[in-house]
């Protein structure tokens, strides 16, 4: 079956390193997203993995690792705006190539 | 990446009537995803809608509560119909946009009483 589990919430001090790990289990792996979501607005796209290794693109950061269904998403000199919601994503070959979401993780920096 | 405008950003309906939502992207993309957001948790799909052909549901979801229109390239509506309480939620259309992934409209909060 399709499964992703993440954390529902994290705590980081404003200036830290957090990292959100990721685990999926899907049968046709697609490539995997990690989107940004603030209260009561849309998602906005940060990241997307395919093959294994680390994404770098500013002051966030994306791992992946096929074999072992795992990602993070690595945000470094933490801001009080980084505090939202930041949902994985796996999109699913055997699915139709449609997007299996996690329930995502709310993060809360404090200064 | 393509934009989304994406209208009512927010309605209050009462029980049994309908809402239609609407999403117009800047751009021609061949399939449209609608999600639903229940508050504090994840996206869930509802359909995917292409041009041309009657749109794909996911289990839970049939065409009569939620008919989906896709007339052209750059243009879907997503209809609520006999709402109830429970169908109060965040409604949100997406795009593919290519390496960037899936980009979103700004959502409709929507509150059946």
């Amino acid at each position: 079956g399709q499964n992703i589990d993440q954390p529902t919430e994290m705590t980081a001090t404003e200036g830290a390193i957090v990292q959100i790990n990721c685990t999926y289990q899907t049968s046709g792996f697609n490539g995997l997203f990690w989107y940004q979501q603030h209260a009561g607005e849309a998602p906005t796209f940060l990241s997307y993995n395919v093959l294994d290794g680390l994404e770098e693109k500013g002051r966030f950061s994306s791992f992946l690792s096929r074999s072992k269904g795992y990602s993070y998403l690595l945000l470094k000199e933490l801001q009080m705006k980084d505090s939202a919601s930041y949902l994985c994503a796996v999109r699913d070959a055997d699915s139709n190539y449609q997007l299996i979401w996690g329930a995502g993780t709310k993060l809360i920096i404090k200064p | 990446s393509a934009v989304i405008s994406q209208k009512p950003s927010r309605d209050i309906c009462q029980r049994g009537t309908s809402l239609t939502i609407q999403c117009q992207v800047d751009s021609q993309v061949t399939m449209m995803f609608w999600y639903r957001q229940q508050p504090g948790q994840s996206l869930t799909l509802i359909a995917t809608a292409n041009q041309g052909s009657e749109a794909t549901y996911e289990s839970g979801f049939v065409i009569d509560k939620f008919p989906i229109s896709r007339p052209n390239l750059t243009f879907s509506t997503l209809t609520v119909s006999n709402m109830s309480p429970e169908d109060s939620s965040i409604y949100l259309c997406s795009v593919e946009t290519g390496g960037e992934g899936y980009t979103f409209g700004s959502g409709t909060r929507l509150t059946v009483v």
